[in-house]
């Protein structure tokens, strides 16, 4: 019965370097989000799969970032030439879908770039 | 205009009494409302969500909707020091399950 898992849980790199995110949700949801929170600030939308597809991308910031879930499980979101407002914690979430939206979040990554 | 408005806080209610959250919403498609609460360096934890309009109740929370006027609220009751946390609105978007979030209100409760 474990929740929504993300690894590095911490994560600091220096400007310009590329940066790979890892999430794992809860075994069974087919939908699959990344958002990511800066502080004072409640999260913000970047991209959401079902299954393996990106269903909606719209708030990636820029074509720095992309994000995969080749299995339709595990996805990644990759940050290339990282620059210092990219520090935030990033957040995956996961639902059931198929008509249920309640999303369900995991500890989150926090990312400093120097 | 932000889709999604909190009062920021601090909401200070005493221990024991009812706290109220309110957040307003811009887009009038939005039918999936959730409350999220967010205790410091911890990540959302989901506590409420609500479809339809009117009052839901779990334990010691209510959540109420009201479409027409664009407003869901969360009440608590009995609040505890333990409840002392960021408390943030999320609507759904666009149709999808993508949730625009408030920035959050932040609630104390003091014994």
């Amino acid at each position: 019965g474990a929740g929504v898992s993300q690894t590095p849980s911490n994560k600091v790199t220096e400007k310009g370097k590329y940066v790979e995110l890892r999430c794992d949700p809860i075994s069974g949801h087919t939908a699959l989000y990344w958002y990511r929170q800066s502080l004072g600030q409640g999260p913000e939308f970047l991209i959401y799969f079902q299954g393996t597809g990106a269903a909606d991308d719209s708030g990636l910031p820029n074509d720095r970032f992309f994000a995969v879930r080749p299995e339709g499980s595990v996805s990644t979101l990759k940050i290339q030439r990282t620059e210092r407002g990219d520090s935030a914690v990033y957040l995956c979430a996961s639902s059931m879908g198929q008509g249920r939206s309640e999303q369900f979040f995991g500890p989150g990554t926090r990312l400093t770039v120097l | 205009q932000k889709e999604v408005e909190q009062n920021s806080g601090p909401l200070s209610v005493p221990e024991g009494a009812i706290a109220s959250l309110n957040c307003t919403y811009s887009d009038r498609g939005s039918q999936s409302f959730f409350w999220y609460r967010q205790y410091s360096g911890k990540s959302p934890e989901l506590i409420m969500f609500i479809y339809s309009n009117g009052d839901k109740e779990d334990g010691r929370f209510t959540a109420q909707l009201n479409k027409a006027s664009q407003y869901v609220s969360l009440l608590i009751r009995d609040s505890q020091p333990s409840d002392s946390a960021t408390y943030l609105c999320a609507v759904n978007s666009g149709g999808y399950n993508k949730l625009i979030f408030g920035a959050g209100t932040r609630l104390a409760v003091h014994p």
